[in-house]
Formats: structure tokens, C-alpha cells, sequence
């Protein structure tokens, strides 16, 4: 299986700055055959099934706000937040999809400082 | 628009069988590379992938769990049912059907549409 790790587990970060989560993959999930990292972003806040915010690593889902950003390649990742709103209070958790078990991370939560 | 939605008991207890049904809109599972994944997640911990059913009734289960696991089609062309057997107080969580994502005209394994969840507990 793939193993995602993420870090830090935790984050506070003071309202209209930047949050940036990482995440790392037990093996590279960059295709050759196309150029794509199989790797999204979701976004869950208490009590809510997850959101999904990001795949492709980069490529943001329809509707998502363009401070969330995803950049990275082969075997380490980041989501970045531009300018926290309290909105975006959540836990947020990478998914490899390459290989089955397509395996998610631990999560990062995010909350104001 | 694509909506899902778990459904079944809440409280199951310990070496029974779990079934749970995903009812699902706006999507047929018998399009070209859809399929409906199954997620959980223990209280208070992260999401765990268990397994998915593509269009063509193929089917990819957790190895850790796949000689527990069964996912099928339902009776319903809108269903899909997801079955565990010999339940322990560990597979306590919140269940998730979940829609295969789509970049273009191309369907992936990241899920774009999700169902509220249902808690399901183990519990004697």
C-alpha cells in the first residue's frame, strides 16, 4: 500500500494568513505516461462528509475558492491556503489515487489563532 | 445534480453482518466509468478507502479487508449495497458512498460527490 503521511498534525493560523499543509507519499504518484500527480485535497469540517477541494494535485474543483492552492510532484505535496478565513476552520486530508488502496492521510487541522 | 445517501441500521453487534445501502441521483451506474466507492471513518480519526463498484460491475476492495468486504449493485438501478461481515466494536464509524470523480471526459479515483455518512456502532 501506499503510506500518506502529513504535517504538521495540527495548525493555528491567525485570520487573512497563510496556512500551508504537507503531504508526503510512500511512492511516487506522478504517471510518466500523461505528466499527472494522482493526488487530491478535501476539506471536512465537523460533522460534514469531506469536500473535494483539489486533484491532479493542482487542478482546483469547481466553486473552490482560488486561495486554496495545491502544488508539488512525485512524492511530496502541498495545499496552501492564501489569506485564512474562519471558514476554513477544518481538517484537511491528501488521497493517492494511483494505486488501490487508494489511501488518504492522517489529516491536518486547521484552526484560528 | 449528483446526490447520495447512506442508509441502514445504526447499532450492529459483534460477528453480525453489516449491510448498508447507498442510494444515489443525477448519475447511472451503467455510464462508462462510473463507480461508487465506499469510505469510513472512525470517530475522531481519519478516512479509511474500502472498496468501490465500477459501471461494468468490476470491483477493488481494501486488501485488508477484502475477504470481509462485498459491494454489489442493488435491486434498484440507483443502489448500491455494501456488506461487511463479522463485525467488531473497531469497525465503528461513519460510512461514506461516495462518487468517482470526473477530470474532462474521464473518470479517476478521487471522489467529487459524497453522502452524508451514516454512524454505524458495534457494539453488544
Amino acid at each position: 500500500d501506499i503510506v500518506m503521511t502529513q504535517s504538521p498534525d495540527s495548525l493555528a493560523v491567525s485570520l487573512g494568513e497563510r496556512a500551508t499543509i504537507n503531504c508526503k507519499s510512500s511512492q511516487s504518484v506522478l504517471y510518466n505516461s500523461n505528466n499527472k500527480n494522482y493526488l487530491a485535497w478535501y476539506q471536512q469540517k465537523p460533522g460534514q462528509p469531506p469536500k473535494l477541494l483539489i486533484y491532479w494535485a493542482s487542478t482546483r474543483e469547481s466553486g473552490v475558492p482560488d486561495r486554496f492552492s495545491g502544488s508539488g510532484s512525485g512524492t511530496d505535496f502541498t495545499l496552501t491556503i492564501d489569506s485564512l478565513q474562519a471558514d476554513d476552520v477544518a481538517v484537511y486530508y491528501c488521497q493517492q489515487y494511483s494505486t488501490t488502496p487508494f489511501t488518504f492521510g492522517p489529516g491536518t487541522k486547521v484552526h484560528i489563532k | 445534480q449528483i446526490t447520495l445517501k447512506e442508509s441502514g441500521p445504526m447499532l450492529v453487534k459483534p460477528t453480525q453482518t453489516l449491510t448498508l445501502t447507498c442510494t444515489f441521483s443525477g448519475f447511472s451506474l451503467t455510464t462508462l466509468g462510473v463507480a461508487v466507492g465506499w469510505i469510513r471513518q472512525p470517530p475522531g480519526k481519519a478516512l479509511e478507502w474500502l472498496g468501490l463498484i465500477y459501471w461494468d460491475d468490476d470491483k477493488r476492495y481494501s486488501p485488508s479487508l477484502r475477504t470481509r468486504l462485498t459491494i454489489t449493485k442493488g435491486t434498484s438501478e440507483n443502489q448500491v449495497v455494501f456488506t461487511m461481515t463479522n463485525v467488531d466494536p473497531m469497525d465503528t464509524a461513519t460510512y461514506y458512498c461516495a462518487h468517482r470523480g470526473r477530470s474532462g471526459n474521464t473518470y479517476h479515483h478521487f471522489f467529487d460527490f459524497w453522502g452524508q455518512g451514516t454512524l454505524v456502532t458495534v457494539s453488544s
